[in-house]
């Protein structure tokens, strides 16, 4: 069955940037859509991106600014980079992969299958 | 922005039935979706679409939307089903945003 895995450093320095990579196995990553997602120590889930496995992406506007999320459909593999980061940025982030359906004419999206999650620790 | 609002927290004795709000202005129009995260774990869909439930997951769990509230529903809770319980759903501006609840912690003892 189809399994993701995050990698990454688990401590970065403020004003730095958090690079992580999500590896797809037991399945393809092309036709789907996959996402990252953080959770605070203690607090509530937050949804950050999703990428299609052609390239195109769509980002919650708080974090627009600081994110990117790329593929690489040789490696199966998905990527997210958060710049500038602070303590705030302090979270598990967990990869995922996006199942879509529709309610009417309406685009529904969520996620169906979750990694287990990387702790990133933002301190000098 | 777009919010969808659950209450902090909900406590039953095992075999009770617990039962969890979502609200939001958009649950009339879009999907509302269940993920369960239990202590030190990745969350796990148990409901999506409003009401149906993924391969796997015991059929006490079911689920309920009308107007701007969804429900979640456990028939006779389990010690087991002690977790953290996120509602989620998109806002319908056009940016496909994806939102989470605040989540609701259930205590079942």
């Amino acid at each position: 069955q189809v399994q993701l895995q995050e990698s990454g450093p688990g401590l970065v320095k403020p004003s730095e940037t958090l690079s992580l990579t999500c590896t797809v196995s037991g399945g393809s990553i092309s036709s789907y859509y996959w996402s990252w997602i953080r959770q605070p120590p203690g607090k509530g889930l937050e949804w950050i991106g999703y990428i299609y496995y052609s390239g195109s992406t769509n980002y919650n506007p708080s974090l627009k600014s600081r994110v990117t999320i790329s593929v690489d459909t040789s490696k199966n593999q998905f990527s997210l980079k958060l710049s500038s980061v602070t303590a705030a940025d302090t979270a598990v982030y967990y990869c995922a992969r996006v199942n879509r359906g529709y309610s009417g004419y309406d685009l529904n999206w969520y996620f169906d299958l979750w990694g287990r999650g990387t702790l990133v620790t933002v301190s000098s | 922005s777009y919010e969808l609002t659950q209450p902090p927290s909900v406590s039953v004795s095992p075999g009770q039935t617990a039962r969890i709000t979502c609200s939001g202005d958009a649950l009339p129009k879009k999907y509302a979706y269940w993920y369960q995260q239990k202590s030190g774990q990745a969350p796990v869909l148990v409901i999506y679409e409003d009401s149906k439930r993924p391969s796997g997951i015991p059929e006490r769990f079911s689920g309920s939307s009308s107007g701007t509230m969804a429900t979640l529903t456990i028939s006779g809770a389990q010690v087991e089903d002690e977790a953290d319980y996120y509602c989620y759903s998109t806002d319908s501006s056009g940016n496909h945003r994806g939102v989470f609840g605040g989540g609701t912690k259930l205590t079942v003892l």
